[in-house]
């Protein structure tokens, strides 16, 4: 079993629509848990971190969180076309300083 | 600040032949990690070093790499002998403390290696 898993997509959503991007993690004494942004080409940028319970709001972004779950989502509102690219979750595992990468997941925003 | 500078942006070697990735991170940032990320299986921590000291180097994959960082504002990812396989995007990134809350990392903009 992958350590962090995330559906690859691509993950189709009209302009203006939510997109809802889901990451499962496997180990339960992880305490931090952050999305990342990779246009193509380019290299990964943060978007969110959360390391609570429920959910953390950053403008159109919201990230949740459900520890019991193991499982962290994000949400974009009124998705816009520059929202068009690939969203990696990563976990902090082990030591603090150490992040482990899903896959991640490839976003289309349709007009 | 310029953030996390790499180079070569890209490179293209034939197999065998010795690879060298350099990296300079930000400025005051006491971590340094080394990635590598392909479409199979993603983006992989190879190393990572705290005030010039590598902590964690479970991710490299063989002892055909190695990794150094001889001072703060510098360090080295090298393949020898290099095969076909290693090509991927080698990303460097730096954290101003370890990845705990509320602090990130911050990557450069990769180096395209392909090895023919």
């Amino acid at each position: 079993q992958k350590e962090v898993e995330q559906n690859s997509g691509p993950l189709s959503v009209p302009e203006g629509a939510i997109a809802s991007l889901n990451c499962t993690y496997s180990d339960r004494g992880s305490q931090s848990f952050f999305w990342y942004r990779q246009y193509s080409g380019k290299s990964p940028e943060l978007i969110m971190f959360i390391y609570s319970n429920g959910d953390k709001e950053d403008g159109r972004f919201t990230a949740q969180l459900n520890k019991a779950s193991q499982y962290v989502s994000l949400l974009i509102r009124d998705s816009q076309p520059s929202d068009s690219a690939t969203y990696l979750c990563a976990v902090t595992t082990g030591t603090a300083s150490k992040l482990t990468f899903g896959t991640g997941t490839r976003l289309q925003v349709t007009l | 600040d310029a953030g996390v500078i790499q180079s070569p942006r890209h490179e293209v070697t034939e197999m065998g032949q010795e690879v060298t990735l350099r990296c300079k991170p930000i400025s005051g940032h006491d971590y340094l990690f080394w990635y590598r990320q392909t479409m199979m299986r993603g983006l992989e921590l190879l190393i990572y070093f705290n005030n010039n000291v590598p902590i964690d180097d479970s991710g490299m994959p063989e002892d055909r790499f190695s990794a150094k960082m001889p001072n703060a504002s510098f360090s080295t990812l090298k393949i020898q002998p290099s095969e076909p396989r290693d090509s991927a995007v080698y990303f460097c990134a730096s954290s101003l403390w370890g990845v705990g809350a509320q602090e990130t990392q911050y990557f450069g903009p990769g180096t395209r290696l392909l090895v023919l």
